[in-house]
């Protein structure tokens, strides 16, 4: 079935370390890939995504890389602050939905 | 333009009372979507709506009924309250382009069954 796994479940940085999350998923038709930010208490919110015809996408410190043959894909942030510390969330798509992954908890200490 | 609106934000029931919970989006958006996000996990699919008038079940759909009468609303009724049904609930919705779209969530409902 549709399956999105996400690795590490926490990740633990000093500020101005770069942070790495990688995800793979199961379903080859999979061609829309998100990643979302969850603070605590709040919504999910979208900070970038990346579709299947691309293989990289930048915006500032973020930055996402899709391997369509290996099935996987990776959010990468760079110069990390306080700010960033939350739960991060990968998504890919399968029939009619997005299929999550379990999340990330990213903590950056001063 | 509000995005998407859950109401209420917080509720506690008591075992076995019903309830509804509303999400409205004013972005004229064809999919709409109900999920669960317990403490310390990800979120779980209930049911979701690929357009007004249909529904579909997702990974975790017992004790859970949807209807979208209205293309911007989607209700999540719960019949029969259980404990195990405490939560967060997140509405989201996306865009007519398919489930290759953002989705945008609203602020959750926290529902606490005593």
């Amino acid at each position: 079935g549709e399956n999105v796994e996400q690795h590490p479940s926490t990740l633990s940085v000093q500020e101005g370390d770069s942070a790495v999350i990688k995800c793979t998923y199961s379903d080859s038709a999979s061609n829309y890939f998100p990643w979302y930010k969850q603070e605590l208490g709040k919504r999910p919110q979208l900070i970038i995504d990346i579709r299947s015809n691309v293989g990289e996408k930048k915006d500032q410190r973020i930055a996402v890389t899709l391997n369509k043959t290996a099935k996987h894909f990776s959010l990468h942030i760079t110069e990390t602050q306080p700010e960033d510390s939350a739960v991060y969330f990968c998504a890919a798509t399968g029939f009619q939905k997005l299929v999550f992954g379990t999340g990330t908890r990213l903590l950056v200490s001063p | 333009n509000a995005g998407v609106t859950q109401t209420p934000k917080f509720r506690v029931l008591k075992t076995g009372q019903s309830m509804t919970l509303l999400c409205a989006q004013d972005m004229n958006h064809e999919y709409m979507y109900w999920y669960r996000q317990d403490p310390g996990m990800g979120l779980r699919l209930i049911h979701y709506s690929v357009g007004e008038g249909t529904t579909a079940k997702g990974e975790v759909p017992d004790g859970y009924n949807v209807s979208r009468l209205k293309k911007q609303n989607f209700l999540l009724g719960l019949e029969s309250a259980a404990p195990s049904q405490t939560s967060v609930y997140f509405c989201a919705s996306s865009y007519s382009g398919g489930v290759a779209q953002p989705q945008h969530f609203g602020d959750g409902t926290r529902l606490s069954i005593l």
